[in-house]
Formats: structure tokens, sequence, C-alpha cells
């Protein structure tokens, strides 16, 4: 199935890093998102991106919608041993039936104490 | 119940069998999707239901796969026949209505087909 181009694939940093990833796509998308997935667990939601251009944050973690709509970038400043996990990027073209993401590979990131 | 509950956590099947994967969503979601990762990968979409109705299945790989959700809350993915490439870690998610934010995946089911 089709899947968002996702890099790095992994990273090892020190503590107190800023981290970057970014993620591209073929096709347009009207929402990018980002998650984190944790071993064992379902990935939760980090950020949501709804308007090309857009930049949001949530607390160390920004995120930007490319103005093409095919690209985003999500930032970690200050890293922390918890930040360790895989990071997805997933789109989204919602309306009628069409409420599935399209994720990429995933980032692994991984924090040296 | 408060967040997306999956069972079995982890089910180990011999090549052949048939295996039932349920999903208990957030009460009161309509929309409810099921995902397959593979090990490495990034979750692939397998099909979508808005209350009972299962509006897209395009992600299904065979026919040997099949999702039901009758009364428009519980989901069961039924794999028939199972194979070694159908050993992946398998999501439910369900949301309010369709957008993202109100998505919550459930912590996944680990099949493992010897």
């Amino acid at each position: 199935g089709q899947q968002l181009n996702q890099s790095p694939q992994s990273m090892f940093i020190q503590e107190g890093e800023d981290v970057s990833m970014n993620c591209t796509s073929s096709s347009i998308f009207n929402t990018w998102l980002w998650y984190k997935q944790d071993p064992g667990e379902g990935p939760v939601l980090l950020i949501a991106l709804y308007k090309a251009g857009e930049l949001t944050s949530n607390g160390r973690l920004t995120a930007q919608f490319g103005i093409t709509r095919k690209d985003s970038f999500l930032n970690i400043s200050a890293s922390i041993p918890s930040d360790v996990g895989i990071y997805f990027c997933a789109g989204q073209n919602y309306g009628g039936s069409q409420g599935n993401l399209i994720f990429g590979k995933g980032t692994k990131l991984s924090v040296k104490p | 119940g408060a967040g997306v509950s999956q069972s079995p956590r982890y089910k180990v099947a011999k090549r052949g069998q048939d295996v039932a994967l349920r999903c208990d969503p957030i009460s009161g979601h309509v929309s409810l999707f099921w995902y397959q990762q593979a090990l490495g990968q990034g979750p692939e979409f397998l099909t979508y239901f808005q209350n009972e109705a299962q509006l897209d299945k395009s992600g299904l790989p065979s026919d040997r796969f099949f999702a039901e959700r009758p009364e428009g809350s519980v989901s069961t993915l039924k794999i028939q026949r199972t194979q070694q490439e159908d050993s992946a870690v398998y999501l439910c998610a369900s949301s309010a209505g369709q957008g993202a934010l109100g998505y919550t995946f459930g912590s996944g089911t680990r099949l493992t087909v010897v």
C-alpha cells in the first residue's frame, strides 16, 4: 500500500539536542499529522495541521504543513529521554468515506542520556 | 470505555488456522478503522466503518480478510486460513467524526502465524 517518504529512518542524539524529521508525498493532503508510538502501544497524536503553510507548536514540538501540501516537518527541541520512540507522519483527506490515514515508515528516535 | 480496547493482545496461530480479533471502540464513536502494521513499517489502512456500515474495504489484502460491526459498536476482524505474511500488529482506531483530531488508536493485537 501507499506510504509516505519519511526521513531519517533513525537517529541517535544527545539529551538536550534539537531533532528534525520530515515527510514527503507525491500526493496532496488536506491534513498532515504527527504521531508517536511507544513499544506495544498504538500511535498517539502529537500535532495536527490543517492549512498549507501552517506552523503549529505543542510544548517542545513544532510542526509545519508544507506550502505545496505535499510535505511536513517535525522539530523537537531540547530532547529528553522520554522522547524515545517511533515518530510517524500521516496524511489524510477527509470527506465522504475517506477518513483513513496514509502513514510514513517512521523515524526511530533514540536518546543517549 | 475510556479508550479503545483490543483483544487478545497477542495471538499465535498455526498456518491455515482462522483467527478473530476484537475491537471495543470508545463509547459513542461513530467511525471505526482497522489498520495493519508490519514489523518496522507504518500502519496501513484496511477498512472503515461508519456505525454498522462498512464504507471502505479497499485496504483488505485478500478475500481471506473480513470485518464486521453488526450493531455499530464492537467490531471483529476475521482472517481465514492464516498465512505467515499475515503476521503483524492489527490496530483499531475510533473517532467521533472523520477528522483526525478525535482519532484514538487501541494498543493493537500482535498476530504471529507459525
